[in-house]
């Protein structure tokens, strides 16, 4: 087990909601980067956050955003959200620059409806 | 634009048999080349990783061959046992600390057969 920490770990939204995921990283560890992992395919890269702010985005609408906060836990927002973003949120910390030292947490399972 | 191709999709092994899963890039900037294995309800875990400046990497039962010629590498599991038996994600990076995300292949079940 890391010590990547995720909450809740299942939540039902539905269509139009907003949502709010939360994310503790390992201990040393300074970097947060967020994954979704829709059913059946590979986690795909939402953003990474590093001293409080975004320092890396993937192929996401401006509706995902996040925040990172002085302990390095870290939060995904989704507003108006849509059936497709029904997934698996993974949050994974890291070290700055050491991409290496990347673990996962178990994730939080979202349900929109 | 998938920048991983995995392949096969799904995988069924006999319990002592060898397992190998290819990847494929096309991204020549991608330095990092990590192996997750993930069970059901789990997030993803590393397995094994291999940078391009060496052409294989062997940790226990788990070897990456690598072909920068070719843009192409693979995991094997020697003596696949029951408890291999998960989805196995190849991915890449490029350098920059990971800010540019891990760019993941879309998977492979296997099974393990007893």
């Amino acid at each position: 087990e890391t010590g990547v920490t995720q909450s809740p770990t299942h939540l039902i939204k539905t269509r139009g909601q907003q949502v709010t995921l939360r994310c503790s990283s390992q201990s040393g560890h300074n970097t947060v980067s967020w994954y979704q992992q829709a059913l059946g395919q590979g986690p795909q890269f939402i953003f990474q956050y590093y001293r409080e702010e975004e320092n890396g985005r993937g192929n996401f609408p401006p509706r995902f955003s996040g925040l990172q906060f002085p302990n390095y836990s870290s939060e995904l927002n989704v507003n108006a959200l849509e059936l497709d973003d029904s997934a698996l949120y993974l949050c994974a910390s890291s070290a700055q620059g050491a991409v290496e030292t990347q673990y996962f947490g178990p994730g939080t399972r979202l349900l929109v409806l | 634009q998938q920048q991983v191709k995995q392949s096969p999709q799904s995988l069924i092994v006999q319990k002592g048999g060898i397992s190998i899963i290819n990847c494929a890039y096309e991204n020549t900037a991608f330095d990092y080349f990590p192996w997750y294995q993930q069970f059901p309800g789990k997030g993803p875990a590393l397995l094994i990783a291999i940078r391009p400046d060496v052409s294989e990497k062997k940790e226990g039962r788990f070897t990456i061959s690598f072909n920068k010629s070719a843009k192409q590498f693979s995991l094997h599991i020697m003596d696949s046992q029951p408890g291999d038996s998960a989805t196995y994600f190849c991915a890449a990076v490029g350098s920059g600390g990971g800010a540019d995300g891990l760019t993941f292949g879309k998977g492979t079940h296997l099974i393990i057969q007893p």
